[in-house]
């Protein structure tokens, strides 16, 4: 079955440190990629997305994604973490073509120590 | 991109009621969707809303639960019927872009129910 895999349900680093979030998807083909934040009381954000190319994406805030294919994986990345990144993290695909549905991945909590 | 605005934002209703969200787009979208995010949960498709003909439901969501009406390309309701505490939770609608569909979606800010 397609799914989306998000191993790390909650994640806390320092402020200043490096943050990656792991993403692994299980498809047939190559999906379109996505990395949302929600922050506490607000709605979806887009990070990025990976359609084709490549396969490193840079995003909003400071954050890039690598998709690899090898390892059916897009994890997310920012070399250095502000207090305000504090938020819940979303991966998600949707299949190549024109279908619009979002699969979502379970979600990882970041949390960021002064 | 498409602004999204949801009504009501947040409401507590009673067991057994039924409430209608509301999903404005500020600009003609061809794509619409309805999620559902339970507490500490991740987001779930309840269904695609299709413009003049009824919604597409996902797997363990069914019409008479979830009536969806989305009457134009701008606007489109989510009722949940008969509510339980178990249908607690975020609703969000969400689109695709204004100059057609980029596999991008844009979220509105949701509407928080509490049933009690």
């Amino acid at each position: 079955a397609q799914s989306v895999t998000q191993p790390d349900i909650h994640i806390t680093v320092s402020e200043g440190a490096s943050l990656e979030l792991r993403c692994n998807y299980s498809y047939g083909a190559t999906p379109y990629l996505f990395w949302y934040v929600q922050s506490p009381g607000q709605g979806l954000q887009l990070l990025l997305k990976y359609f084709s190319g490549d396969t490193l994406v840079q995003g909003i805030k400071g954050f890039e994604a690598e998709f690899k294919r090898s390892q059916s994986s897009f994890n997310l990345r920012k070399p250095s973490v502000h207090w305000s990144d504090a938020a819940e993290y979303f991966c998600a695909v949707v299949l190549s073509g024109n279908t619009g549905k979002l699969i979502f991945g379970q979600g990882t909590t970041l949390q960021v120590k002064p | 991109s498409a602004v999204i605005s949801q009504k009501p934002s947040r409401d507590i209703c009673q067991r057994g009621t039924s409430l209608t969200i509301q999903c404005q787009v500020d600009s003609q979208v061809t794509m619409m969707f309805w999620y559902r995010q339970q507490p500490g949960q991740s987001l779930t498709l309840i269904a695609t809303a299709n413009q003049g003909s009824e919604a597409t439901y996902e797997s363990g969501f069914v019409i008479d639960k979830f009536p969806i009406s989305r009457p134009n390309l701008t606007f489109s309701t989510l009722t949940v019927s008969n509510m339980s505490p178990e249908d607690s939770s975020i609703y969000l609608c969400s689109v695709g872009g204004t100059s057609g569909y980029t596999g991008e979606l844009f979220f509105g800010e949701g509407s928080r129910l509490t049933v009690l």
